[in-house]
């Protein structure tokens, strides 16, 4: 069964720095790309980016490249998501995918001093 | 950024009869390889997002046949024939032509 288990998620104060993680089982996470997704309280999806399976190319919404990360460790298969100089817009539900097919519980982010 | 623009329906929709989502792009999804590139998702309350529909027709794994996806390079429906309770939730579009892939707010479905 493919799974998807994010954590790291919680209350930080505007402009800190937090990294979400995203454990993958079930499935071989080196053949697949993957991707970060953010819905805030508002219910909005938005795309955060994605990463090449082996590491070696990122994509990124161009609201957030300056700040957000996304890495991958393929022997531990996990996915990560380094979140700078955070802001209370900020504030959402994560969610790590497997390309569309397969997503996390999601990991909560507040934002807020 | 492509922007995705979906429809509302006249919630509640009674239990057994048919529902369509409308999905609109600001840029044709149609690629030249033929394929479309737009997939959709079911949110029900307090779960993550499942994929119902990718390439705008293909049902994704273990999705029921009563769900259907159609359309034209901007124009799609989703439809879902003879609902049901478990078809509560928020409907979303998203394309993923090009970065950023960007999704459309939603559509809820409640059944009466």
């Amino acid at each position: 069964e493919v799974q998807l288990v994010e954590s790291g998620g919680g209350l930080v104060q505007p402009g800190a720095s937090l990294k979400l993680s995203c454990v993958a089982s079930g499935f071989t996470f080196s053949d697949y790309w993957m991707s970060w997704v953010r819905q805030t309280p508002g219910k909005t999806m938005e795309w955060i980016g994605d990463i090449k399976y082996d590491g070696s190319y990122t994509n990124y919404a161009p609201s957030l490249k300056n700040r957000f990360t996304i890495s991958r460790d393929n022997a531990k298969s996990t996915l990560y998501l380094q979140m700078s100089n955070v802001r209370s817009e900020d504030t959402a539900t994560y969610y790590c995918t497997r390309a569309a097919d397969a997503w996390g519980q999601g990991a909560s982010v507040t934002v807020s001093s | 950024d492509i922007v995705m623009t979906q429809g509302a329906l006249p919630n509640p929709v009674p239990s057994g009869e048919s529902a369509s989502i409308t999905c609109q792009s600001s840029k044709s999804l149609l690629h030249s390889n033929g394929k479309t590139y737009l997939n959709w998702y079911l949110q029900r309350p307090g779960q993550s997002p499942q994929l119902l529909i990718y390439w705008m027709s293909t049902r994704a794994s273990g999705v029921s046949d009563r769900f259907s996806g159609s359309g034209s390079g901007t124009d799609f429906t989703l439809k879902i024939s003879s609902v049901e309770a478990e078809d509560v939730g928020v409907y979303y579009c998203q394309q993923f032509l090009e970065y950023p892939l960007t999704f459309g707010s939603g559509t809820k479905l409640e059944i009466k």
